[in-house]
């Protein structure tokens, strides 16, 4: 069964430092997300892309992210300026349609010192 | 303001048994909710979903409810087995498609 892949399962960062967190979706899905989780909180919408622009975004995701599908396969989430408090598993996940069940990766633990 | 709530951090059901998962939302106009398996390390699992045109949606072990006038829905599984064993979240579909996910309920299936 197709998975959505994501690299690296672990990224280490110091403060102010920009990083780049890669998906590859699953490949008839059309619809791109990115989520995050900081430990023992709640999973948390960042943003939403379809066909190939921001659809939604949360309030979280603000101008120091920033995303793109620059290849047709491969979905990045870029943060510019690391911060402590962007310590977070983030997860992308991807769905056939805007209303329906999403398909999540296996997540990039962000540690950033 | 979206909020789904799961109010039991926790849950610890004997194998065999069924467990029942509750999850509380505070917004009705959106139309359809989802539950989702959480394995530690590992990505959420999609489970199972529900439209609000129905109060009830089965799959095999699995079946959830929606009580739309009480605003609440849960997920019954029967029978439990220890490999069910996992944080499961509650999710609501949102105005654009973001899903909006509770704190989650862990479940601990004993053998």
């Amino acid at each position: 069964e197709p998975e959505v892949t994501q690299t690296p399962s672990h990224q280490v960062t110091q403060m102010g430092q920009e990083v780049i967190l890669r998906c590859v979706p699953i490949s008839n899905h059309l619809y791109f997300y990115w989520y995050r989780q900081i430990l023992g909180q709640k999973v948390e919408f960042l943003v939403s892309f379809y066909n190939n622009e921001i659809s939604e975004k949360s309030e979280i995701f603000d101008d120091q992210f920033s995303v793109e599908r620059p290849d047709g396969s491969n979905f990045t989430l870029k943060i510019r300026s690391t911060k402590l408090e962007d310590s977070a598993m983030y997860f992308c996940a991807a769905g056939t349609s805007g209303y329906n069940e999403q398909f999540f990766g296996p997540g990039t633990r962000l540690t950033v010192l | 303001d979206q909020q789904v709530k799961q109010n039991s951090p926790s849950l610890s059901v004997q194998e065999g048994r069924i467990s029942i998962l509750n999850c509380d939302y505070t917004n009705s106009m959106f139309d359809y909710f989802l539950w989702y398996k959480k394995y530690p390390a590992e990505g959420p699992t999609f489970l199972i979903s529900i439209s609000s045109i129905k109060d009830k949606n089965e799959d095999g072990r699995f079946t959830v409810f929606l009580n739309k006038s009480a605003k609440h829905l849960s997920l019954h599984i029967v029978p439990s087995q220890p490999g069910d064993s996992a944080v499961y979240f509650c999710a609501e579909g949102g105005s654009q498609g973001n899903l909006i996910f509770g704190k989650g309920t862990k479940l601990s299936v004993k053998p």
